[in-house]
């Protein structure tokens, strides 16, 4: 079964510092790959996603992430934080060809900027 | 525009009984799902659907129980709730299963004593 680990649980930056938040999957065919972000009280919003193409895919709000097949990851960054990135983030995958019509979704990591 | 709603949003329930968590959308999206929140572990899917008249077990299917009679509904039912059941619960929707972004209601935060 198709797993995604993130291995950063919770994160504490102050504001302008840098940020890469780590995200590995375990399945080996074709995947879509997506970040989502919870804000407090509020429900999840797709942040970006990947299907196929330049793997450095750009989302909202200055967020990027980076498709590396070779080491199952996709790392989501953004070169300087601002307190109103203080949230959750998840990584989801789509594993085709699995039987499972349906994202698998990260543990979470809690990011807390402090400004 | 409505996109993806739930209700209730929050509900207290005792061990043993039952209800059910309602989820409508309005973009004519085929796929629709629910998905269980807890600290630490995520979103672990519960049940999802393909379409009206389909539907199929997530990763934590036991306990709850699905339909989906048309495109727009796809309730939730808890026969008989369990103190392990107090989570919050999202449903999502998206056009197609595949590679189309999921739209997520607010939530129904459910405890169980």
């Amino acid at each position: 079964a198709q797993s995604v680990s993130q291995h950063n649980h919770h994160v504490i930056l102050s504001e302008a510092a840098s940020l890469e938040l780590g995200c590995n999957y375990s399945y080996g065919g074709t995947v879509n790959l997506f970040w989502y972000v919870q804000y407090p009280g509020q429900h999840l919003q797709l942040l970006l996603k990947y299907f196929s193409g330049d793997p450095l895919v750009k989302g909202i709000k200055g967020f990027e992430a980076e498709f590396i097949k070779s080491k199952f990851s996709f790392n989501l960054r953004k070169p300087s934080v601002q307190w109103s990135d203080t949230a959750e983030y998840f990584c989801a995958v789509n594993a085709f060809n699995t039987g499972r019509r349906a994202l698998t979704f990260g543990s979470g990591t809690r990011l807390q900027v402090q400004p | 525009n409505a996109g993806v709603t739930q209700t209730p949003k929050f509900q207290v329930l005792k061990t043993g009984q039952s209800m059910t968590l309602q989820c409508a959308q309005d973009m004519n999206h085929e796929y629709m799902s629910w998905y269980r929140q807890d600290p630490g572990m995520g979103l672990r899917l519960i049940h999802y659907s393909v379409g009206a008249g389909i539907t199929d077990q997530g990763e934590v299917p036991n306990g709850y129980n699905v339909s989906r009679s048309t495109t727009e509904d796809f309730p939730l039912r808890l026969l008989s709730a369990a103190p392990s059941q107090t989570s919050v619960y999202f449903c999502a929707s998206s056009y197609s299963r595949d590679n189309s972004p999921l739209h997520f209601g607010n939530g129904t935060r459910l405890t169980v004593t």
